[in-house]
């Protein structure tokens, strides 16, 4: 079926590295997505792998794939205050995607 | 340019009452999706257009649910004789469409919607 799971909470300290996990059920998916909302806004996509990659980095987020085991991780290093937010894993599926249920990150200063 | 609007931003209603909620796509998308986000939820999938047809209805949670899209552009989501249980926040996304790429898709602000 179509499932895509995470962890529902991390509580990291400001400066610290955060690590938010995903696992997925498609190992078809072309791409796998990462999405961030902030309190009140919608979702913005924040960034993507290809699944001929096993790892992207972008300034200080950093996203490895595991197709293996279709497990997708974000890593924020130097988490901020700013980071604080929902962060949802996505994979597209037939006409949709299928999102993770999020996982609320909080940030202590 | 301009992203992907919704309106109204925040919606009160009494039980019983309908309900439309508006989207407006990025211009040149042909796809659009309806979430529903429940507080403490995940994006609960309702709808999916590619242009003005709806391949996929699979996500609307009952028959008081209804979507329409013309002109390949601006969607109206409407819930009929509203319930509690709809109160969440409608969010509205658009992307280029199949075969575009990445298939990213661009969120809407969404609609708090909430029912007494």
């Amino acid at each position: 079926g179509e499932d895509v799971e995470q962890s529902l909470f991390l509580s990291v300290r400001e400066g610290d590295s955060s690590v938010i996990n995903c696992t997925y059920t498609d190992s078809s998916s072309t791409y796998l997505y990462w999405y961030k909302q902030e309190p009140g806004a919608g979702l913005q996509l924040l960034t993507y792998i290809f699944s001929n990659m096993d790892m992207k980095q972008d300034q200080r987020l950093t996203v490895l794939l595991n197709k293996k085991d279709k497990h997708l991780s974000l890593r924020i290093a130097d988490t901020q205050t700013g980071d604080s937010a929902i962060y949802f894993c996505a994979e597209p599926g037939t006409y949709k995607y299928i999102f993770g249920t999020g996982t609320r990150l909080k940030v202590l200063a | 340019g301009a992203g992907v609007s919704q309106s109204p931003s925040n919606k009160v209603t009494e039980k019983g009452k309908d309900v439309e909620l508006r989207c407006d796509p990025i211009s040149g998308h042909t796809a659009l999706y309806w979430y529903r986000q429940s507080l403490g939820q995940g994006l609960e999938f309702l709808i999916y257009f590619q242009g003005n047809s709806a391949p996929d209805k699979s996500g609307l949670p009952s028959d008081r649910f209804s979507a329409e899209r013309t002109g390949g552009s601006v969607s109206t989501l409407t819930i009929q004789r509203t319930q509690q249980e709809d109160s969440a926040v409608y969010l509205c996304a658009s992307s280029p469409g199949p075969g575009q790429g990445s298939y990213e898709q661009y969120f809407g602000p969404g609609t708090r919607l909430t029912v007494t």
